[in-house]
């Protein structure tokens, strides 16, 4: 059974700080996504990682993917307020069957 | 514009009461999943269509069911609710998974009294 573990389950951080988002999970698997959800609204992608090495970027934000260690990371560079959401990393448990199973969440909180 | 559309929103019923969580998209997608959200908490898996005519239940067990009688279209249905139902529905499609992940509807946030 494929489990996926993100942390810290919550984060509140400065504006303006640096931090990373931990997303294990427990077998082979070259695909993960990362997506972001506000309280109250559904999912929104935010970035796709196909490949080990894989390196996104978009804004504040940039997530990669090291396959081998099963692990990616999102990482938060100067923090900005609008950044506050739960974030859940996914991934695909199978090649090819296309079934997403999610992490736990993190709840990232910014402070002024 | 392509998109996926969940009604309602929100939903208060009472115990007992049958219920039916719509759920279409104009993408022409042939995946469907549902999953099912408590606030705050990770989604799970309780059903999944690769196309029409095609149903599997999910990692989750749950007293709901689901058709596909249309590409668009995939509705989840519970016979009789209970305050266990309690919870937030989200509905996604894909077609490829791999290379573009999934779309997910807006929801919908059940309360079951």
């Amino acid at each position: 059974e494929l489990k996926v573990e993100q942390n810290p389950l919550f984060l509140s951080m400065q504006e303006g700080k640096n931090y990373t988002i931990y997303c294990n999970y427990s077998t082979t698997s070259d695909r993960l996504y990362w997506y972001r959800q506000d309280p109250g609204k559904s999912l929104e992608s935010l970035f796709v990682l196909l490949s080990n090495g894989a390196v996104k970027q978009e804004g504040r934000l940039m997530a990669s993917l090291d396959t081998k260690a099963r692990l990616s990371t999102l990482h938060i560079t100067a923090a900005v307020h609008d950044l506050s959401a739960t974030y859940f990393c996914a991934v695909e448990a199978n090649f090819g069957n296309e079934k997403l199973t999610f992490g736990t969440g993190t709840r990232l909180t910014i402070i002024p | 514009e392509a998109d996926i559309y969940q009604t309602p929103r929100y939903l208060v019923i009472g115990t007992g009461k049958k219920i039916t969580l719509e759920c279409s998209q104009t993408m022409g997608h042939d995946k469907m999943y549902w999953y099912q959200q408590d606030p705050g908490m990770e989604l799970h898996l309780i059903h999944y269509s690769y196309g029409v005519n095609s149903t599997e239940k999910g990692d989750l067990s749950s007293e709901s069911t689901v058709s596909r009688i249309r590409t668009e279209h995939f509705p989840l249905t519970l016979e009789s609710a209970r305050p266990s139902h309690t919870s937030q529905y989200l509905c996604a499609s894909s077609e490829e998974a791999g290379n573009y992940g999934y779309t997910f509807g807006s929801g919908t946030r059940l309360t079951v009294v």
